[in-house]
């Protein structure tokens, strides 16, 4: 059982390069979202996904997008790098809207330079 | 911003003995959970109190809340290595929740010294 599978671990960009951070869960669960993990400031919601063909925006939404063609997978996208986006990235899922225990993922470790 | 800030940000104490954290949170909350993240690791979920809960036990963790004082605390019991980790907590009432989403705290980090 996977559960939460994110890929990369790590990645280097450079400033203006693009790239997809992927995430699939294979639990069926309808919710989904992204966060990012700076030091000393803990987990910040990036995007969320309450199912199929539906995202919103979180606290810090700027400079990423997202989509969600299928339960299983929401990759969060970063169109134009920037250094202020060097952060440690965590997807996670869960069954319910409301009262439910989310599912992370292992993290993508990503600087931009 | 941060809806849940825990105290202390770190914690050391000797295997064996007792930790208690805790958080304070701002808005009133459905429910409360606290989240375990070993270095390097995605977190992992330990326990859920709900608003209507007063304390939840788990093992060796015992968790209280008190929505009067919009707090809550975490205590680990007869600690072990493998305990050391950040412990976050993490609330739902500022936007109601799950995907959209929890807020955490900063966390506090827990180590246990041999």
């Amino acid at each position: 059982n996977a559960g939460v599978t994110q890929t990369p671990k790590f990645q280097v960009l450079k400033t203006g390069q693009s790239m997809t951070l992927q995430c699939a869960q294979d639990m069926n669960h309808e919710y989904m979202s992204w966060y990012r993990q700076d030091p000393g400031m803990g987990l910040r919601l990036i995007h969320y996904s309450v199912g199929a063909g539906i995202t919103d925006q979180g606290e810090v939404p700027n400079g990423y997008n997202v989509s969600r063609s299928t339960t299983e997978d929401f990759p969060l996208r970063l169109l134009s790098a920037a250094p202020s986006q060097t952060s440690v990235y965590f997807c996670a899922s869960t069954a319910r809207r409301v009262g439910e225990k989310l599912f992370f993922g292992s993290g993508t470790q990503l600087s931009v330079l | 911003s941060q809806q849940g800030e825990e105290d202390p940000q770190a914690l050391s104490i000797q295997e064996g003995e007792n930790a208690t954290m805790n958080c304070s949170y701002k808005t009133s909350i459905n429910n409360l959970q606290w989240y375990r993240q070993n270095s390097g690791r995605g977190l992992v979920h330990l326990i859920l109190i709900r608003s209507n809960e007063r304390e939840k036990h788990s093992g060796r963790l015992r968790v209280t809340l008190d929505t009067s004082k919009k707090s809550s605390s975490l205590l680990i019991t007869a600690s072990r290595a493998a305990d050391t980790a950040s412990y976050f907590c993490a609330t739902d009432g500022s936007r109601g929740g799950g995907a959209d989403g929890l807020t955490f705290g900063k966390g506090t980090h827990l180590i246990i010294q041999p």
